[in-house]
């Protein structure tokens, strides 16, 4: 069973670069793609971006500027990067696991959630 | 781009029925849509695609009490005999233009 593990800082000060990672286990990287999602305390959910195999990357427009995503197989990991950080960054981050397909249009939705890590931008 | 709207609360008590709306904004009726639940202090967790024929693929482990179905631009998620834990928060979401959307979520109280 693939399980889904975030893991970050915690603390990040404004202006710096959030640095998350994402450990999967039961499973592997290859042939998904891996979203990065957030939610601020009190708002909705915002997805940030995705990855597959490390050559098919996509991003929201509101984190296009300023977030990376990047995977290592061997270790089953995968990254976010946020740079430029503000309060408005504070939020739980999730990684989530994505299932694609074709039904008369294109579809992507995440089926398989971590527990998410806080991060709390302050100084 | 495809706007998906939710009340923003909904309540029902305990062993009924309740159905949680997701609307699609006009031009975008041939998306799927998935519904995931957040409950309090815990990850969210994939309950299930909706495809546009109305047919759906459930998550592992989602039981039978939950089903999903559409008319038109609503996509509606059907909770029955709800239990206590089936207090959260329910968010549709949809791809679109390269990028995932969400709606906004309904909170659900199970009075």
């Amino acid at each position: 069973q693939v399980q889904v593990q975030e893991s970050g800082p915690g603390l990040v000060r404004p202006s710096e670069t959030l640095s998350l990672t994402c450990s999967v286990s039961g499973g592997f990287l290859g042939g998904h793609y891996w979203s990065w999602i957030r939610q601020p305390a009190g708002s909705g959910l915002e997805w940030i971006g995705r990855i597959y195999n490390s050559g098919n990357i996509h991003f929201s427009p509101s984190f296009k500027s300023r977030a990376t995503v990047s995977m290592d197989t061997s270790k089953n990991h995968v990254f976010l990067t946020l740079t430029s950080v503000t309060a408005a960054d504070t939020a739980v981050y999730y990684c989530a696991r994505g299932q694609e397909g074709v039904f008369g249009y294109y579809y992507y939705h995440m089926d398989i959630w971590g527990t998410g890590t806080t991060v709390t931008v302050s100084s | 781009q495809v706007v998906l709207t939710q009340s923003p609360s909904a309540s029902a008590s305990l062993g009924a029925s309740v159905k949680l709306t997701c609307t699609l904004s006009s031009g975008h009726l041939n998306f799927a849509i998935a519904w995931h639940q957040k409950q309090s202090q815990k990850g969210p967790r994939f309950l299930m695609r909706v495809n546009r024929d109305g047919s759906s693929h459930k998550g592992d482990g989602i039981p039978d009490r939950f089903s999903g179905s559409l008319s038109g631009s609503d996509h509606y998620l059907v909770i029955s005999s709800l239990q206590s834990e089936d207090e959260a928060d329910y968010f549709c979401q949809a791809w679109d233009e390269g990028f995932v959307i969400f709606g906004g979520g309904t909170k659900l109280t199970v009075l």
